[in-house]
């Protein structure tokens, strides 16, 4: 049973464009929820997260978009850039200090 | 910068062997978790602790075990290794609460 679910699977945009991706989830409990980013043979790091008190979050090019009646959110990458290829993994939390994630978007951006 | 390390970084193993992954953090942070990664399945947890003699079974915690013998160390143990778990182990810490999880750069384990 997938808690938290991503789509698409893998999304390719060109240079300057906007990425979105998407998250959903089942669990009404999640009230907190990170994004990780994570490049090849590396750890996952966290890029942005967002509380469900909140509709929105920006940190710079990263804006992350919560609409907790509908349980969604998306990730939106604003100029995308040729560095932005990675694989992102929308999570959620219930203050139950463990994070469940969802199977990731796997972003390449083309110059 | 949190510092999280994991050893081996590739191991090789046979069914039925003992594989034994270790991760050390110098961050002094309390919570400790193992991860998989498989494609199509994203990040599981399989194990995590609270502090040191504390473990917790995650998601999936059959056929794994886990040891905290102390705040620094935090190990994941195969007794019988089997093809299924050949994957890609994240260690992660994290000081508690809503904090930033810092993962190791993974262990990848091929089981034959």
């Amino acid at each position: 049973q997938q808690q938290v679910r991503q789509s698409p699977q893998s999304l390719t945009v060109w240079e300057g464009e906007t990425a979105i991706l998407n998250c959903s989830y089942e669990n009404s409990a999640f009230d907190y929820f990170p994004w990780y980013q994570q490049f090849p043979g590396e750890g996952p790091a966290l890029l942005i997260s967002i509380l469900s008190v909140s509709d929105k979050k920006e940190d710079g090019r990263f804006t992350i978009f919560f609409n907790k009646r509908e349980k969604k959110l998306s990730l939106h990458i604003a100029d995308s850039q040729p560095g932005d290829s990675a694989t992102y993994f929308c999570a959620a939390d219930n203050m139950g200090y463990k994070l469940t994630f969802g199977t990731g978007t796997s972003l390449l951006v083309d110059p | 910068e949190a510092a999280v390390t994991q050893s081996p970084r590739n191991k090789v193993a046979v069914t039925g062997g003992k594989v034994t992954l270790s991760c050390n953090q110098t961050n002094n942070h309390n919570n400790m978790y193992w991860y998989r990664q498989d494609t199509g399945h994203g990040l599981r947890l399989i194990h995590y602790s609270y502090g040191a003699g504390s473990t917790e079974k995650g998601d999936i915690p059959d056929g794994y075990k886990a040891s905290r013998p102390s705040q620094e160390n935090f190990s994941l143990i195969l007794e019988l290794a089997t093809p299924s778990q050949t994957s890609v182990y994240f260690c992660a810490s994290v000081a508690g609460g809503r904090g930033q999880l810092y993962f190791g750069e993974g262990s990848k384990l091929t089981v034959l």
